[in-house]
């Protein structure tokens, strides 16, 4: 069965360093999404993905992150300059090939990143 | 502003016995609604979800859902509960906004003792 797939399973990061959080989605699939988990808290919608274009975004994805489809293959989410606040389990979804909402979001087995 | 609350934090239940997990949410329609479960090391797998139709939803690994809207709840049942089953699992809702993101619960941990 097609999963999505993530690496790093684990990044350990400084303060203020660039960290790139890569996800492979299910190959036929259109629409991507980035959400995160800070410790004890609930799983955030960060951003959407469509078209090679940021569909949607929450408050948390400010300048310094930002999302990429360098190939056919791989979705990234680069962090530019860590803070602390961004150590959180980072799940990337997929879903498609269809536009239709009721399309089922699946996800990946999450990165978790911890900055020091 | 549109809410999921799952009031139980955790939950242990012996093997074999029932389980029920809460979810209550706050929307302006009746949105679409989802059960993901997270084992330890793993991704969020659907165990079900519920976008119209019939209120009483089927999922896997015996897993069912009923979503009853003068409570606004879509709660989850499992009769005979396996140690398998022990895992983290989220009440989702949505699309929210026209883009289908997902707006999630605080989670339930299910812990299973033999």
């Amino acid at each position: 069965e097609p999963e999505v797939t993530q690496t790093p399973s684990h990044q350990v990061t400084q303060m203020g360093q660039e960290v790139i959080l890569r996800c492979v989605p299910i190959s036929n699939h259109l629409y991507f999404y980035w959400y995160r988990q800070i410790l004890g808290q609930k799983v955030e919608f960060l951003v959407s993905f469509y078209n090679n274009e940021i569909s949607e975004k929450s408050e948390i994805f400010d300048d310094q992150f930002s999302v990429e489809r360098p190939d056919g293959s791989n979705f990234t989410l680069k962090i530019r300059s860590t803070k602390l606040e961004d150590s959180a389990m980072y799940f990337c979804a997929s879903r498609g090939p269809g536009s239709s909402s009721t399309d089922t979001q699946y996800f990946g087995p999450g990165t978790r990143l911890t900055v020091l | 502003a549109q809410s999921v609350t799952q009031p139980d934090i955790h939950i242990t239940v012996s093997e074999g016995a029932s389980l029920e997990l809460r979810c209550n949410y706050s929307y302006g329609a009746t949105p679409y609604l989802f059960w993901y479960v997270q084992s330890p090391g793993q991704g969020l797998q659907l165990l079900l979800k519920y976008f119209s139709g019939d209120t009483l939803v089927q999922g896997i690994k015996g897993f069912e859902a009923e979503f009853k809207r003068s409570q606004s709840s879509f709660n989850l049942r499992k009769p005979s509960v396996h140690w398998s089953d022990a895992a983290e699992y989220f009440c989702a809702v949505g699309p929210l906004g026209n883009d289908y993101k997902l707006s999630f619960g605080a989670g339930t941990t299910v812990t299973v003792r033999a």
